[in-house]
């Protein structure tokens, strides 16, 4: 069975600072996708940032960075020079290559000290 | 802004009643699912509905059931409310296929009392 564990359920970062949220996952598969959603507090889920499992190459997206390390099944998502608006529920997802199901983990909770 | 609207976005329902929620998906995808999101947890997977076919379902009872309409939108539709019902429903839209990431709308959040 695919689980996804995130067992940080709250971080803090100044602002202007870097942090990074841990994710670990378990599947069996060698083909998959692995994603960092955020929500805030008006609840819709945004995508962060989405990773391919054959890309040897870590995703980013401007601020925004993962280290994917295929072999340890993790992926950690770096956000950079931290800002308020950064302040949100971060949750990592894991799809298969074959499935249509996404599997969340439990969320880490952001707070953005100004 | 993902075009994904749901409807309604606040209900209070009564233990034993049944409950309808509606998603709008963005325009372009042609698949629609629904996760349920309990206070504190991430979102489980409850079904998907690609083309207006069930394709796929999570560990939910039968009382969950939907539909897809042929512009793609979607129903959620609960029977038997039980408080543990209680909870943010997701709808998320995409363009078909596998690992093709999901677009969320803003939930609807259901009481059951």
């Amino acid at each position: 069975a695919q689980t996804v564990t995130q067992s940080q359920p709250e971080m803090s970062v100044q602002e202007a600072e870097t942090v990074t949220l841990s994710c670990t996952y378990d599947t069996s598969e060698s083909d998959y996708y692995l994603f960092w959603y955020k929500q805030p507090p008006s609840r819709q889920m945004i995508l962060v940032i989405r990773q391919e499992a054959y890309k040897q190459q870590n995703a980013t997206e401007n601020r925004f960075s993962v280290n994917f390390q295929k072999a340890a099944k993790s992926f950690s998502l770096k956000i950079s020079d931290s800002q308020l608006g950064d302040a949100a529920m971060y949750f990592c997802a894991y799809s298969r290559n074959t499935g249509n199901q996404f599997y969340f983990g439990t969320g880490t909770s952001l707070t953005v000290i100004p | 802004e993902t075009g994904v609207t749901q409807s309604p976005t606040h209900l209070i329902k009564t233990r034993g009643q049944q409950v309808t929620l509606r998603c709008s998906s963005q325009s372009g995808h042609n698949t629609v699912s629904w996760y349920q999101q309990a206070l504190g947890q991430g979102p489980q997977f409850i079904f998907q509905y690609y083309r207006e076919e069930e394709n796929g379902r999570g560990n939910f009872p039968p009382r969950f059931s939907g539909l897809q309409f042929p512009n793609y939108s979607s129903e959620l539709n609960v029977n038997a409310l039980e408080l543990d019902d209680s909870a943010l429903y997701l709808c998320a839209s995409s363009l078909g296929g596998y690992g093709n990431t999901i677009y969320f709308g803003e939930g609807s959040w259901l009481t059951v009392v």
